[in-house]
């Protein structure tokens, strides 16, 4: 079965400090790898994906994320926040095979930048 | 292009009742996936269609069910309201046959309260 472990539900920063958002995940089969974002009374945004290749993936607004499959990690990171940044963060994985293109998402992970 | 849309945007219902939401994927998607997010949790899988048929199904009471038309629209329908069903419904669409197919996209939400 597969799993999403998000830990910290609420991470706190400052303006221009380093994000870290950390996503643990479990699968008996290669995973696919996700990073969605939510702003308030907002549906999911795509960040950034992770399917075969190399493991450091690029997203949109300046992130990026590293696939480990040694730690069964996915972790999302950005070098300095912005205060738009601030917003809710999920990680997920999916599909299954033959067309079941289901995603399992953790709880999520609160972030907040302040000045 | 047009993104994935729903309908309604919100919505009161009473116990016991039933609701029907609505959700057009992007042009050219033709599989649509339906999840449940109560407040403070991320997404649960409820349903996928991928061309008018089900997919697959996520640990949801017989009360929930969905479509999908010849256009790729698709409507879920819950039956029997409770007070947990209450939550923001979100749509979302992947081409599962060209580009990226694992990709996806998600609505904005239909917010279902009831009481």
């Amino acid at each position: 079965a597969q799993s999403v472990t998000q830990l910290g539900s609420h991470v706190s920063v400052s303006e221009g400090a380093l994000v870290l958002l950390r996503c643990n995940y479990s699968s008996s089969v290669p995973p696919y790898l996700f990073w969605y974002v939510q702003y308030p009374n907002q549906g999911l945004q795509l960040l950034l994906k992770y399917t075969t290749g190399a493991t450091l993936v690029k997203g949109i607004n300046g992130f990026e994320a590293e696939f480990k499959k040694s730690e069964t990690s996915f972790h999302l990171t950005k070098p300095s926040a912005h205060m738009s940044d601030a917003a809710e963060y999920f990680c997920a994985v999916g599909p299954f095979s033959g067309g079941y293109n289901k995603l399992i998402f953790g709880a999520g992970t609160r972030l907040a930048v302040h000045p | 292009d047009a993104g994935v849309t729903q309908s309604p945007t919100h919505l009161i219902k009473t116990r016991g009742q039933h609701v029907t939401l609505r959700c057009s994927p992007i042009s050219g998607h033709k599989s649509v996936s339906w999840y449940q997010q109560v407040l403070g949790q991320g997404p649960q899988f409820i349903f996928q269609y991928y061309e008018k048929e089900e997919r697959g199904r996520g640990n949801f009471p017989d009360r929930f069910s969905a479509r999908q038309f010849p256009n790729y629209s698709s409507e879920l329908n819950v039956n029997a309201l409770l007070l947990g069903d209450s939550a923001l419904y979100l749509c979302a669409s992947s081409s599962l046959d060209s580009g990226s197919p694992y990709e996806q996209y998600f609505g904005p939400g239909t917010r279902l309260t009831v009481t």
